[in-house]
């Protein structure tokens, strides 16, 4: 089953705008990754945040994570056409050989020109 | 695509028959991942493995079964394809603290 839910399951915005995509999980973490994926193609890691940080950057990428209410959101700022694409979070409960990603059903972003 | 290439690209089979799916990486990580990807399901971990023969199964593991008998190459074996086994299969690896590299898929239909 599912760790992440991923809330909207599909947005839609024009090209400029900022795109906020949020995620919820239900077990202790160690981090939680967003990945992104192009039609066809495999998925493209973005960024990771670890269970004792509360906000990363990345370009136009920020992610927040919020350990309380087991919630973390992605907003990308300045959406351009390119950014169409789905979106995954992913949590990462165990360390070691043990660590594997549990993956969210996705979100799908079309930005509109 | 930090060097890992999945083969087939696409396959076609028949109910009953089995099927072996290659990964294949460059990158000397020791983990390697086997997911299915599924529209309304995202995707889901079917086995992974920690090292040469070293492995373990994963939420939907039915059905399929592994080896690693080298670093590089993960295969992924569908004793006997059913219809449901019709997904996308994505191979990934990792090194010590790192993130997923994803491969780009096999499209693989039962008929």
């Amino acid at each position: 089953s599912q760790q992440g839910e991923e809330d909207p399951q599909a947005l839609s915005i024009q090209e400029g705008e900022n795109a906020t995509m949020n995620c919820s999980y239900k077990t202790s973490i160690n981090n939680l990754q967003w990945y992104r994926q192009n039609s066809g193609r495999g998925l493209v890691h973005l960024i990771l945040i670890r269970s004792n940080e509360r906000e990363k950057h990345s370009g136009r990428l920020r992610v927040t994570l919020d350990t309380s209410k087991k919630s973390s959101s992605l907003l990308i700022t300045a959406s351009r056409a390119a950014d169409t694409a789905s979106y995954f979070c992913a949590t990462d409960a165990q360390t070691g050989a043990n660590s594997k990603l549990t993956f969210g059903k996705g979100i799908t972003l079309s930005v509109r020109p | 695509d930090a060097g890992i290439t999945q083969s087939p690209r696409h396959k076609v089979t028949e109910t009953g028959t089995p099927v072996t799916l290659r990964c294949h990486q460059t990158e000397n990580h020791r983990y390697m991942y086997w997911y299915r990807q599924d529209p309304g399901h995202g995707l889901r971990l079917i086995h992974y493995s920690y090292g040469v023969k070293d492995t373990d199964k994963g939420e939907v593991s039915d059905g399929y079964s592994v080896s690693r008998s080298k670093t590089e190459d993960f295969l992924l074996t569908l004793e006997s394809a059913t219809s449901s086994q019709t997904s996308v299969y994505f191979c990934a690896i990792r090194g010590g603290g790192s993130p997923l590299h994803f491969g780009n898929g096999t499209r693989l239909t039962v008929t």
